[in-house]
């Protein structure tokens, strides 16, 4: 267990619609990133915060947002969603934002019919 | 071309065999190489963490870096059942704050 918990574990949902996954970091942990996989891609990075902060985009779609809260935990807003939008979505966190070592969730996977 | 490539196996070998798994990347830039294993619908867990270029044991795990040829290796001695999962090698560093590039990921299987 990475002390990193992420909720929900499963989402089933229809195209057009839109969903939140949560996640809380490791106690003590500043930053939190969000990260994509699916089975063509891979592991993708989209987004990442530092106490409440946006510090770095990637290859996030303008359908998805993110945010962190003042208790640190974060949310990743999906929006519109489509086919290919179905994958894991994983969330990491670290202590600060340079370098350190990222601890993962369990991931939500999210799947678009 | 991707900054980092990864034979995606799949990679089956015997228990107890000696496991290379190696990644090529294209970016100098990076300074922080890192080996996550995942196991089917699990999140990736951390293995190695290694700063520039060297080597670093840790039990039946050596991570082994050379950025001259921009090249790195995860060596698993004495493989077990409890092994089999996917391997990836993960990146950072340059002006990619805390950004992690990832290897598509090795799937290893170990039989006993």
């Amino acid at each position: 267990d990475s002390g990193v918990t992420q909720t929900p574990k499963h989402l089933i949902t229809a195209t057009g619609q839109r969903v939140t996954l949560r996640c809380s970091p490791r106690s003590g942990d500043l930053s939190v990133y969000w990260y994509q996989q699916s089975l063509d891609q891979g592991l993708q990075f989209l987004i990442h915060y530092y106490n409440g902060e946006e510090r770095a985009k990637g290859n996030i779609l303008e359908r998805f947002s993110a945010q962190q809260f003042p208790d640190l935990h974060s949310e990743l807003n999906l929006s519109s969603l489509e086919l290919g939008d179905s994958a894991l979505y994983f969330c990491a966190s670290s202590v600060g934002s340079r370098q350190e070592t990222q601890y993962f969730g369990p991931g939500t996977r999210l799947l678009v019919l | 071309q991707k900054e980092v490539e990864q034979d995606p196996g799949p990679l089956s070998v015997p228990e107890g065999a000696i496991v290379s798994l190696n990644c090529t990347y294209s970016n100098s830039a990076f300074q922080y190489f890192m080996w996550y294993r995942q196991y089917s619908r699990k999140g990736p867990e951390l293995l190695m963490y290694t700063y520039s270029s060297g080597n670093k044991e840790d039990g039946r795990f050596t991570a082994q870096v050379d950025k001259s040829s921009k090249y790195i290796s995860l060596f698993i001695r004495d493989s077990q059942p409890s092994d089999s999962a996917t391997y990836l090698c993960a990146m950072s560093g340059g002006t990619s704050y805390g950004k992690l590039t990832f290897g598509q990921g090795t799937i290893l299987t170990v039989h006993p």
